[in-house]
């Protein structure tokens, strides 16, 4: 089955510098590679997802870039605030067949905080 | 997010016993999904569910069951054969046809007495 790497665990950045999350895959029949954010004690929330048709995507203060060759994806996010404080978790998917449910490998996650 | 309930958001399990959570979506989505999360860890999943009396097994279903029987529920079983439950529990929902993107709903945290 597929195994999801992250790194680092934790990221301490100072507002308005940038972070760098990554991540490497072990499935090549993955192609759908999303990521959550989730502050303390609630719900994961997709923030960003890519596709493999594609090698990178942004969107505002958020971008992935996708390696298919080397196999691993990367989130960064640019002039960091305090309220992008909080754990964030890549993932991995293969895509089956038309209609399946899609099976969501995550990361460990990384625990980003932005200092004031 | 907000069509996508759990309850309770406590639950306190004796040895031995079997509990339930509850999981229900009005969002009309086809696939829902149960995942596990321990403290700082990821997410794994239990198990999933394309369509209503389907549903499949997914890493670490020992000591789970689950039901699939109306499009909207999708209640999850912690067995007494489940050793170790303490974990915050999230369900989930994607649309059938391009449903890459998951919806969590707000977790159950499972606790042992």
């Amino acid at each position: 089955g597929e195994n999801v790497e992250q790194h680092p665990s934790t990221l301490s950045v100072q507002e308005g510098d940038s972070a760098v999350i990554k991540c490497t895959y072990s499935d090549s029949a993955s192609n759908y590679f999303p990521w959550y954010k989730q502050e303390l004690g609630k719900r994961p929330q997709l923030i960003i997802d890519i596709r493999s048709n594609v090698g990178e995507k942004k969107d505002q203060r958020i971008a992935v870039t996708l390696n298919k060759t080397a196999k691993h994806f990367s989130l960064h996010i640019t002039e960091t605030q305090p309220e992008d404080s909080a754990v964030y978790f890549c993932a991995a998917s293969p895509f089956i067949s038309s209609g399946s449910a899609r099976q969501l490998t995550f990361g460990s996650g990384t625990q980003l905080t932005v200092l004031p | 997010d907000g069509g996508i309930t759990q309850s309770p958001k406590y639950l306190f399990r004796k040895e031995g016993q079997n509990v339930t959570l509850s999981c229900e979506q009005n969002l009309n989505h086809d696939a829902m999904y149960w995942y596990r999360q321990d403290p700082g860890q990821g997410l794994r999943l239990i198990y999933y569910s394309q369509i209503v009396n389907d549903f499949q097994k997914g890493d670490i279903a020992e000591g789970y069951s689950v039901s699939r029987e109306k499009k909207e529920s999708f209640p999850l079983t912690v067995t007494s054969a489940q050793k170790n439950p303490t974990a915050f529990y999230l369900c989930a929902s994607s649309t059938e046809t391009g449903g890459e993107t998951q919806y969590f709903g707000p977790g159950t945290r499972l606790l042992v007495l």
